[in-house]
């Protein structure tokens, strides 16, 4: 089955530093979604990437559609506290319409 | 969230007992899905389902799951004669009539925690 491998697994930084983290499978998909999970609440999406080679912010966070369509990138600039949670990465599959979701990286920011 | 609504948000359940879970789509939503969390794991597609009609079910264990969406009513996802494998957090999706495959925007409800004891 299609897999979406996220790294890294988890990251500890200190508040006002800038974080990456990215997202690779073995299948192509038509659109990359990246969502963030609080503790106890189901996924929120905060961006979308509907194009190869995209390039979108939303506020600190940037994220982009690779060349390849078979990986895409988050990118979270002065981290603050409130940036804590599991960040996760989808593929939405032409072939299937379901969305498939990497394995989560969580975030640790120290005040 | 959207206006996702799922319930029981929290439910426990012994061995061989019966687990219901119910979403609420987002007014004018015709499209359901639902998803599996297990502890520390993403979430895992298990069912996809139009209103009276299951579209994929790939997903979903091929005994003792179930997935509806009546005419009228929440989706619901029934589990019979759960196990402790079955704790998980439970997620509810839902998207407009004539969901492209360009938007791939999905609301998802705050999940149903099941524990199994």
């Amino acid at each position: 089955g299609q897999q979406l491998n996220q790294s890294p697994q988890s990251m500890f930084i200190q508040e006002g530093e800038d974080v990456s983290m990215n997202c690779t499978s073995s299948s192509i998909f038509n659109t990359w979604l990246w969502y963030k999970q609080d503790p106890g609440e189901g996924p929120v999406l905060l961006i979308a990437l509907y194009k190869a080679g995209e390039l979108t912010s939303n506020g600190r966070l940037t994220a982009q559609f690779g060349i390849t369509r078979k990986d895409s990138f988050l990118n979270i600039s002065a981290s603050i506290p409130s940036d804590v949670g599991i960040y996760f990465c989808a593929g939405l599959s032409g072939a299937t319409n379901k969305l498939i979701f990497g394995t989560g990286t969580l975030l640790a920011v120290q005040p | 969230n959207a206006g996702v609504m799922q319930n029981p948000r929290h439910l426990v359940r012994r061995r061989g007992q019966e687990a219901r879970l119910r979403c609420s789509p987002v007014k004018g939503h015709s499209h359901v899905y639902w998803y599996r969390q297990l502890p520390e794991e993403g979430l895992k597609f298990m069912v996809y389902l139009q209103k009276e009609n299951i579209i994929d079910e790939s997903g979903m264990p091929k005994e003792r799951f179930s997935a509806e969406f009546p005419k009228e009513g929440p989706s619901i996802l029934r589990i019979q004669q759960v196990v402790r494998g079955d704790s998980a957090a439970y997620f509810c999706a839902s998207s407009p009539p004539g969901y492209s495959l360009n938007t791939g925007e999905l609301f998802f409800g705050e999940g149903s925690r099941l524990t199994v004891l």
